[in-house]
C-alpha cells in the first residue's frame, strides 16, 4: 500500500493567488512526522515545512502552511500569494516513529506546480 | 562542507561496468541516506546509515547494489554489473541526529545527486 499519496500530477495557479497541494498518508503509528519538499527545475531538494503528529496547531513557514487533518490523514500544503519562482515539483513525505532506529523518509510521487503570470 | 556533496555529478557508463558514487555529508551529521529518483517521480529509499552502521538496506533493489560508510562520514554507493534499468538520479541526504520515536522531525538535507546513465 502507498504510504504517501499525491493525487494531483499537475496544478496551475495564477500569480498572487493561493494554491493547495494535496497529500494523504497511511500509517498505524501514533508518532510520525510529515514534510514537504520543493524541487525546482535545477533538481535540488529544498525543505519547506514540517508537521508532527502531536502538534496541535498547523505548521506555518512564511507563505507556506500545512493544513493538517489527522482524522482524515491528510497534510495538504497551502502556498499563499504564489510567485513565479514557486513553479516546481512538490513532494510530500512521512517519517514514522516506530522501530528501534526510527524509519526512513518515504516520499509521494509529487505534484508539478506551474504559476502563471 | 556547507552542504551535502556528491560526485560525480554525471556518470555515463556501459552496461556491465561497475560504478561507485560518492557522498560527503554535512560535517557532524550522524545519519546518511541514499535515495534513487526516476524522472518525474519521488525519491525512492535505498539504504541508511547511523555513523558507520548500515541500519536499513531494505530498499536496495538486488545484490548488485551495496553501500558503505567505513568511518562514519563519506559514503560510497556501488553498483556492480550495471544495467540500463539502473539509470536514474542517485541522491544522498544527511541529517544531524538519527531518527527515532521522538525524533520524527529530523529533516534531511539533500545533495545535488549523481545522474547515472547506463548505455
Amino acid at each position: 500500500a502507498q504510504k504517501i499519496t499525491q493525487t494531483q500530477p499537475g496544478m496551475f495557479v495564477q500569480e498572487k493567488e493561493a494554491v493547495t497541494l494535496d497529500c494523504t498518508y497511511d500509517t498505524s503509528d501514533q508518532s510520525y512526522g510529515l514534510f514537504w519538499y520543493k524541487q525546482p527545475s535545477s533538481g535540488e531538494m529544498i525543505f519547506l515545512i514540517y508537521q508532527g503528529s502531536y502538534d496541535e496547531q498547523n505548521a506555518t513557514e512564511g507563505r507556506y502552511s500545512l493544513n493538517f487533518q489527522k482524522a482524515r490523514k491528510s497534510a495538504n500544503l497551502v502556498i499563499s500569494a504564489s510567485q513565479l519562482g514557486d513553479s516546481a515539483m512538490y513532494f510530500c513525505a512521512m517519517r514514522e516513529g516506530s522501530g528501534e532506529y526510527g524509519n526512513k523518509l518515504v516520499f509521494g510521487a509529487g505534484t508539478i506546480l506551474r504559476v502563471k503570470s | 562542507g556547507a552542504g551535502v556533496s556528491q560526485s560525480p555529478r554525471y556518470k555515463v557508463t556501459k552496461r556491465g561496468q561497475d560504478v561507485a558514487l560518492r557522498c560527503d555529508p554535512i560535517s557532524g551529521h550522524v545519519s546518511l541516506y541514499w535515495y534513487r529518483q526516476a524522472l518525474g517521480q519521488g525519491p525512492e529509499f535505498l539504504t541508511y546509515f547511523n555513523y558507520e552502521a548500515q541500519q536499513d538496506k531494505s530498499g536496495l533493489p538486488n545484490d548488485r547494489f551495496s553501500a558503505e560508510r567505513p568511518e562514519g562520514s563519506i559514503s560510497t554507493l556501488t553498483i556492480q554489473r550495471t544495467e540500463q534499468r539502473d539509470s536514474a538520479m542517485y541522491r544522498c541526504a544527511s541529517s544531524l541526529v538519527p531518527p527515532g520515536p521522538f525524533a520524527t522531525n529530523e529533516k534531511l538535507f539533500f545533495g545535488s545527486g549523481t545522474q547515472l546513465s547506463v548505455l
